[in-house]
């Protein structure tokens, strides 16, 4: 079983606080996705990644930053986190479509619940 | 992108068949039908996709018309654990990236 996990469950944070959410794949997708979802508004596309050091701008950039130095990890990075931030983080993988046309499936992990206070 | 339009919520009970529709106007040629379901606190997870015509498996049936504007998920008998966001999604084949609306929130009742 493909197997997508975040580094937390639940985070408390500060305003203007540096934030680091990490998620790791273990099934060698090539893409990698990071969704913010809330209230209302279903799950939103932040970022996402098809390859180690690559990265697209999802429909909400704004506010975040990406890392990945490796296939399987994945980290979204606050730079200054703000209570607007507040939110459910999903992290989610899939094989790349030039690998798999028909079907892409995502894999997504348990979420993180961060509050910045 | 092709945008997806599906009703806000649903109720249901037990037994029941459950009908989803999903409409999907501007979806292109090569694009493909894909529904997530997500229960509370986890990740959504896929359960279905199709082309056209009708697809079925373990968990429920996809059954897209020959104009392809439209699609529905279909979960046949419904238990309390079929409670959860059912989300209708246009896959693009040409691209990875994937369009989450604010899906269907079923809710079963005893």
């Amino acid at each position: 079983d493909v197997k997508v996990t975040q580094s937390s469950r639940y985070l408390v944070k500060r305003t203007g606080e540096k934030v680091f959410l990490e998620c790791v794949q273990d099934m060698d997708h090539e893409n990698m996705f990071w969704y913010r979802q809330d209230p209302g508004l279903g799950l939103r596309l932040i970022y996402f990644s098809y390859d180690v050091k690559m990265k697209e701008k999802g429909d909400i950039p704004e506010g975040y930053s990406v890392s990945r130095e490796k296939k399987e990890r994945f980290s979204l990075i606050l730079e200054s986190a703000s209570t607007n931030q507040t939110s459910m983080y999903l992290c989610a993988s899939s094989l790349g479509y030039l690998v798999q046309r028909l079907l892409h499936e995502q894999y997504f992990g348990p979420g993180t619940r961060l509050t910045v206070t | 992108l092709a945008k997806t339009t599906q009703p806000i919520s649903m109720d249901s009970y037990e037994g029941q068949e459950v009908n989803i529709t999903c409409s999907h106007n501007n979806i292109a040629t090569n694009d493909y039908i894909t529904w997530y379901q997500q229960f509370p606190s986890q990740g959504p997870r896929f359960i279905i996709q199709g082309y056209k015509t009708k697809v079925t498996n373990e968990v429920a049936s996809l059954f897209i018309p020959a104009d392809r504007k439209s699609s529905t998920l279909s979960l046949p008998r419904v238990s309390l654990s079929d409670t959860a966001v059912y989300y209708c999604l246009v896959d693009p084949n040409n691209t990875d990236k994937l369009i989450f609306g604010t899906g269907t929130r079923l809710q079963v009742f005893p």
